[in-house]
């Protein structure tokens, strides 16, 4: 993998379903990978930097896990709520000041 | 105040037109990071500052000219713009690479 790939590209789901996206990164030159929160006309707000093999990571219903090695991290919400709609964007720091962002999931929660 | 500022939130402008987009923090940041993104594509890099310093500058057009005048205060003078330069523009500033804090951005229209 040589850029950043986050799937799906946009996601439906019904209010109290649980729902996962998946952010693929190169895993040579790993420094931290960023997950972001972004609804629309607002600021990307940060969820999580993860930096080690096997970190996890929570905040309330939203879990993140990370593998280095296969380059990949699962962004995980449980029981999704309408205002989780946004889309969520992960961001790879592969060397000094230099950080990749994938082209994000978009959520969409249906009350 | 944990926030970044972007003004002006939208700005039109014509081919021929000098403008600026300011961007503000004062978290004591010392990197300091212009994003430009088009619809349906990730954040690009354009500009680093660290230490007031530009320490990357990723082959952007000279249309585009970045300044710093201090450690709180990062702008982006723009002239003789394509309308294909219209987009969302991002500031973000961060202590490290462990994470960013975006301004809400300027949506620039170039007519």
């Amino acid at each position: 993998i040589l850029n950043v790939e986050q799937s799906p590209q946009s996601l439906h789901v019904q209010e109290g379903d649980s729902t996962n996206f998946t952010c693929s990164f190169p895993s040579s030159n790993f420094y931290a990978l960023h997950w972001y929160r972004w609804e629309t006309a607002k600021s990307p707000e940060a969820l999580f930097v993860m930096t080690l093999n096997g970190d996890e990571k929570k905040k309330g219903r939203i879990s993140a896990t990370l593998n280095t090695k296969e380059g990949y991290s699962y962004l995980y919400i449980k029981g999704s709520q309408p205002e989780d709609s946004a889309t969520y964007l992960c961001a790879s720091a592969g060397g000094y000041q230099k950080v990749t962002f994938g082209t994000g999931t978009k959520l969409q929660v249906i009350p | 105040d944990t926030e970044v500022t972007q003004t002006p939130k939208h700005l039109v402008m014509g081919m021929t037109n000098k403008k600026s987009l300011k961007c503000e923090q004062h978290m004591g940041h010392r990197a300091m990071y212009w994003y430009k993104q088009k619809a349906k594509k990730p954040p690009e890099l354009m500009f680093v500052y660290s230490y007031e310093k530009l320490s990357i500058n990723e082959s952007v057009p000279s249309r585009f000219s970045p300044e710093c005048p201090n450690s709180s205060l990062l702008n982006l003078h723009l002239h003789a713009l394509q309308p294909e330069d219209s987009a969302l523009y991002l500031c973000a500033s961060s202590q490290d690479l462990y994470g960013y804090t975006f301004g809400s951005g300027t949506r620039l229209t170039v007519v």
